[in-house]
């Protein structure tokens, strides 16, 4: 079946750093991939994502790249700042399905 | 603006008592979607409907039902039946033929 995996957190980092929270899948057919993020009290909204393998998503200075040989979809930030800190969820979607396949979620804590 | 709107934003159930929780989309969105989370995990998928009158079990049904009178509504009931409702609810929709989900602000509900 279908699946995601991703890093547990919470993940807690100082301002500035490097941001790298983990993401694996495992789907049948060609999955679309996603990166939402969960402010606090808040719905999900969708960050990026990438349609086919080698695709790389990008925003708000965020990136993450479709890797079919690994089946990965690690999400990356160069530099984190305090309005960063939310909820990361890594998803995947089935062409032609009607559900999206949602991981645990990843909290994300980022300190001045 | 179009968007989702979820209402109340806080509801409060008595034992024995039903709900509804409301969720309105003026996105002219095919497909919408209902999912549970609980403190610290993921999403579950309770309901969701691909068109106007039909609608599907999700993973966690029991407990819970809806409706889809209209391309806009999508209420969730939470019945009695549910024997621990305390959770966040979020409602989504998605256009037909694209994957990227769009999310209501939620409704936290608690039992009294």
């Amino acid at each position: 079946g279908n699946s995601v995996t991703q890093m547990e957190g919470p993940v807690t980092l100082s301002e500035e750093a490097f941001l790298t929270i983990n993401c694996t899948y495992t789907a049948t057919g060609y999955p679309s991939l996603f990166w939402y993020v969960q402010y606090p009290g808040e719905g999900l909204q969708l960050l990026l994502k990438a349609t086919k393998a080698d695709d790389k998503g990008s925003n708000k200075g965020f990136e993450a790249t479709y890797r079919k040989e690994t089946t990965s979809f690690h999400l990356e930030k160069g530099s984190v700042q305090v309005s960063d800190s939310a909820v990361y969820f890594c998803a995947l979607s089935v062409t032609g399905g009607f559900k999206t396949i949602f991981g645990a979620g990843t909290r994300l804590f980022v300190k001045a | 603006d179009g968007g989702i709107t979820q209402s109340p934003k806080y509801l409060f159930r008595k034992e024995g008592q039903n709900v509804t929780l409301s969720c309105e989309q003026n996105l002219n969105h095919d497909a919408m979607y209902w999912y549970r989370q609980d403190p610290g995990q993921g999403l579950r998928l309770i309901y969701y409907s691909q068109i106007v009158n039909d609608f599907q079990k999700g993973d966690i049904a029991e407990g819970y039902s809806v409706s889809r009178e209209k391309k806009e509504s999508f209420p969730l009931t939470v019945t009695s039946a549910q024997k621990n409702p305390t959770a966040f609810y979020l409602c989504a929709s998605r256009r037909g033929g694209e994957e990227t989900q769009y999310f209501g602000p939620g409704t936290r509900l608690l039992v009294l």
